[in-house]
């Protein structure tokens, strides 16, 4: 099967624009989980989408908005970026609910804001 | 209190050696607890998953799970140069997806 891939895989942005972030799931998985990933911060939870619907969300403020679609791919989006927002996107999908189930990830979309 | 606490490191272990990583959760109700490495500049990949009480093995790498005392810990016996990395580990429970700050390994020849 094939793994979780995502992209971009690099992004290069300025602050107040914009972005979309795109995560396809390994097949047949129905959870599509969103990190962010700093050195300072570690691993952060942003949000977990489970057959098209919003099941947890993270301390993250409304700029960061996500979706997936009825194939299972996920989208992350982030308006108005700010200069915090540089760091590495990371979705992990799993067959059930993200809480319970093995996630695995993606290699990530690395993002900088300038 | 953070939900999930790791000890940074770097913990450094002899080439051959046992490495003990540790992790304690704040959150009773967690259920499911996944141990995950991450080399520079990957993305997570799985090492192991516990569910109950008690030891899990797989190779060289053994969970160990207390619900009473809220910790779960990974060792890694005889343990390579290729063993160094960030250790993450992370407690599953209803709405929280929540990682600790992970363990650098460093494993010297």
């Amino acid at each position: 099967k094939a793994g979780v891939t995502q992209t971009p895989r690099y992004l290069i942005k300025t602050r107040g624009q914009q972005v979309t972030l795109s995560c396809s799931p390994i097949s047949g998985h129905r959870s599509v989980s969103w990190y962010q990933q700093t050195p300072g911060q570690g691993l952060q939870f942003l949000f977990e989408y489970f057959s098209e619907t919003q099941r947890n969300k993270g301390n993250f403020p409304g700029r960061f908005s996500g979706r997936q679609f009825s194939n299972s791919r996920s989208e992350m989006n982030v308006s108005t970026l700010e200069l915090g927002d540089s760091a590495l996107y990371l979705c992990a999908s799993s067959l059930g609910t993200g809480e319970t189930d093995t996630q695995y990830f993606g290699p990530g979309t690395r993002l900088t804001v300038l | 209190q953070k939900e999930v606490e790791q000890n940074s490191g770097p913990l450094s272990v002899p080439e051959g050696a046992i490495a003990s990583l540790n992790c304690t959760y704040s959150d009773r109700v967690s259920q499911s607890f996944f141990w995950y490495r991450q080399y520079s500049g990957k993305s997570p990949e799985l090492i192991m998953s516990i569910y109950s009480n008690g030891d899990k093995e797989d190779g060289r790498f053994t969970a160990q799970l207390n619900k009473a005392s809220q910790y779960v810990s990974l060792l890694i016996r005889d343990s390579q140069p290729s063993d160094s990395a960030t250790y993450l580990c992370r407690a599953g429970n209803t709405g929280k997806l929540i990682f600790g700050q992970g363990t650098t390994l460093q494993v010297k020849p």
